[in-house]
Parts: structure tokens; C-alpha cells; sequence
């Protein structure tokens, strides 16, 4: 069964300073791997989505995330945070069978200080 | 293109009482999938229906169940309502295949007291 663990429940960062949001996944096959943030009493919106080829994607908001098939990873980055940044962030791993069923992980609420 | 709409956004109903979710998913997909978020367990997969079928389901107990419409809207019912269903109802539609956007409605507040 597939699987996502964020290992960081909370991170704070300055603004202005850069940022990493760490996502391993587990899943038999090259995975479909997305990256959501949810704001407070919202939905949640995609920030990017890899599903094969170039490893390093690039999303919306300036955010980017790599894949690494060896560390069974896909981190999360953002080279300088803004304060309107500040929101939890999910990682999701989905199926190749073709259901649209999502993996999330437990998110990973950002904090930004001033 | 109007975003993927749920009704009601916040609810309140004691122990043992049923409850029933809408949701209107995006013009043109076929696919609405059911999620709840509770700050213990995070989001967790309830159900998934493709073209007024379930073609998916989570790990759930039968007071949970669904249904879809020949317009794709979906509703969820939950039965015999306990404490631990208080959550956030998050209702996501698609075009249906794996490696499409699933966009996500505002979701639904329920309280069980």
C-alpha cells in the first residue's frame, strides 16, 4: 500500500529566507506525486505535480520540488518565503490504476516570522 | 469556470443523527472523490465515484456512503452520527484519471455534539 510521511509537523521561517518541506513516499512504481497547501478554512490548492520526466518541477507561487527516485523523495522548495506563505502543506502520492484516489500525508504547517 | 462548490459549509447535529453532504464538482468532471480531515488522522480517502458509480472506497464503516448523480454532483450520508465524526468534509473533482488535478471544494464543518 502507498504510503507519505512528512516528517516535520511545524517549521518556522523568516521571511525572506529560503525553505525546504521534506516529503518520502512509498509506492510499488514510479509514483504520481502532488504538493498541496491548504490556507485556514480553505480548500486546498495545488501547488505543483510530477508524474514522469524532468525531475525538478516547477509550480505556481514560485515553489519547485524535486523528485529523487534513490531517496524515494519529493521535497518541497522555496528559494525566499513571503509571510503570505504561512499555511499547511501536504504531500500526496497517487494511484496509476487510474483512480483519482490521493495519499496525503500528515501536512506540514510553515510559520513565518518577521 | 466555476471551482468545485459544497453545501453546506458548516453543520451542527448531535449523536445518532444521519447527515448528508453536497457537492457540485467542476463543469465537465466526471469524477468526485470524498475526503476527511480531522487534526488526529489528517485526510483520509472515503470514496471515490466515476460516472455515477463507485469505483473506489476507503477505509471506512458503512455509516459512511455516497452517491452521484447523472450531472456528477455527489452527496455523502453519514449514519447513526458518533463524536469522532466532527471533521472537515473536503470534496475534490476530476477528470478521473490518476494523474489529473483533483480540485478541491472549500469543504464542509461538521460538529457532532
Amino acid at each position: 500500500a502507498q504510503s507519505v510521511t512528512q516528517p516535520d509537523i511545524h517549521i518556522t521561517v523568516s521571511e525572506g529566507a529560503s525553505l525546504e518541506l521534506r516529503c518520502n513516499y512509498s509506492y510499488g512504481a514510479t509514483p504520481y506525486l502532488f504538493w498541496y497547501v491548504q490556507s485556514p478554512g480553505q480548500g486546498l490548492q495545488l501547488l505543483l505535480k510530477y508524474f514522469s520526466g524532468d525531475t525538478l518541477v516547477q509550480g505556481i507561487k514560485g515553489f519547485e520540488a524535486e523528485f529523487k527516485r534513490s531517496q524515494s523523495s519529493f521535497n518541497l522548495r522555496k528559494p525566499s518565503v513571503h509571510w503570505s506563505d504561512a499555511a499547511e502543506y501536504f504531500c500526496a502520492v497517487g494511484r496509476h490504476s487510474g483512480y483519482s484516489t490521493l495519499t496525503f500525508g500528515k501536512g506540514t504547517m510553515l510559520l513565518v516570522s518577521p | 469556470k466555476a471551482g468545485v462548490t459544497q453545501t453546506p459549509r458548516y453543520l451542527i447535529k448531535t449523536r445518532g443523527q444521519q447527515v448528508t453532504l453536497s457537492c457540485s464538482p467542476i463543469s465537465g468532471h466526471r469524477s468526485v472523490s470524498w475526503y476527511q480531515q480531522t487534526p488526529g488522522q489528517g485526510l483520509q480517502f472515503l470514496f471515490e465515484y466515476f460516472s455515477e458509480t463507485q469505483r473506489n472506497k476507503g477505509n471506512f464503516p458503512g455509516r459512511f456512503s455516497g452517491r452521484q448523480f447523472s450531472n456528477s454532483r455527489s452527496e455523502m450520508n453519514v449514519s447513526t452520527l458518533e463524536l469522532g465524526d466532527s471533521a472537515l468534509y473536503l470534496c475534490a473533482s476530476s477528470l478521473g484519471q490518476g494523474k489529473d488535478e483533483q480540485f478541491f471544494g472549500p469543504g464542509t464543518r461538521l460538529t457532532v455534539l
